[in-house]
């Protein structure tokens, strides 16, 4: 059953804004991974954060990630065209070995 | 270049028309897997496996299969194609027998009349 929920589901800012997306999700995790889709093509995974971290970066985007509230965060920062996309959070439960999805957050990042 | 094809990207048919959609990746990942997406529904797993000969059921196996016999390939079989079967559907794999940083195919849309 779908767990991770974003929100917004829709975002649209101007290039050179942060673009801030959630997500939720509702049992125990080993790890929470965000993904972008670019219009109708393949997902392309951009960062994990595991459970016992609360913080992590990679070039424009820093994720955060509380356990107790059972949410995670991405951020993007200094937005470009480039960025538009879809977002998509998936999580994998502890003693699992599948990756559940949510439905994702459509960024629209205009010139 | 590392990849994971999949064949045919687009297809259209009919109810009752077994098909064969391929997947296939060149990274020598252990875990493979089968997602179709949806529109306000996302990516919901289908099968997926963790090695070679090991298979298992995700949230929305029914009316398809699946099979392991090498580890670079995984396809996904429609015995008996219904119109709510058409959707887009991805191929992933990851390296180690567990889902994480997985690589996506480029997607095979796929309708059934």
């Amino acid at each position: 059953s779908q767990q991770g929920e974003e929100d917004p589901q829709a975002l649209s800012i101007q290039e050179g804004e942060n673009a801030t997306m959630n997500c939720s999700y509702k049992t125990s995790i080993n790890n929470l991974q965000w993904y972008r889709q670019n219009s109708g093509r393949g997902l392309v995974h951009l960062i994990l954060i595991r459970s016992n971290e609360r913080e992590k970066h990679s070039g424009r985007l820093r994720v955060t990630l509380d356990t107790s509230k059972k949410s995670s965060s991405l951020l993007i920062t200094a937005s470009r065209a480039a960025d538009t996309a879809s977002y998509f959070c998936a999580s994998r439960n502890s003693g699992y070995s599948t990756l559940t999805f949510g439905k994702g957050t459509m960024l629209l990042v205009s010139p | 270049e590392a990849q994971v094809t999949q064949n045919p990207r687009y297809l259209i048919t009919v109810t009752g028309k077994k098909l064969t959609v391929t997947c296939s990746q060149n990274m020598n990942h252990e875990y493979m897997s089968w997602y179709r997406q949806d529109p306000g529904l996302g990516l919901r797993q289908i099968y997926y496996s963790m090695n070679v000969e090991v298979t298992d059921k995700g949230d929305v196996p029914e009316g398809y299969k699946v099979s392991r016999k090498e580890k670079r390939n995984f396809p996904l079989i429609l015995e008996s194609p219904s119109p709510n079967q058409t959707s887009l559907y991805f191929c992933a794999s990851s390296f180690e027998g567990i889902p994480d940083t997985q690589y996506f195919g480029p997607g095979t849309r796929l309708t059934v009349l």
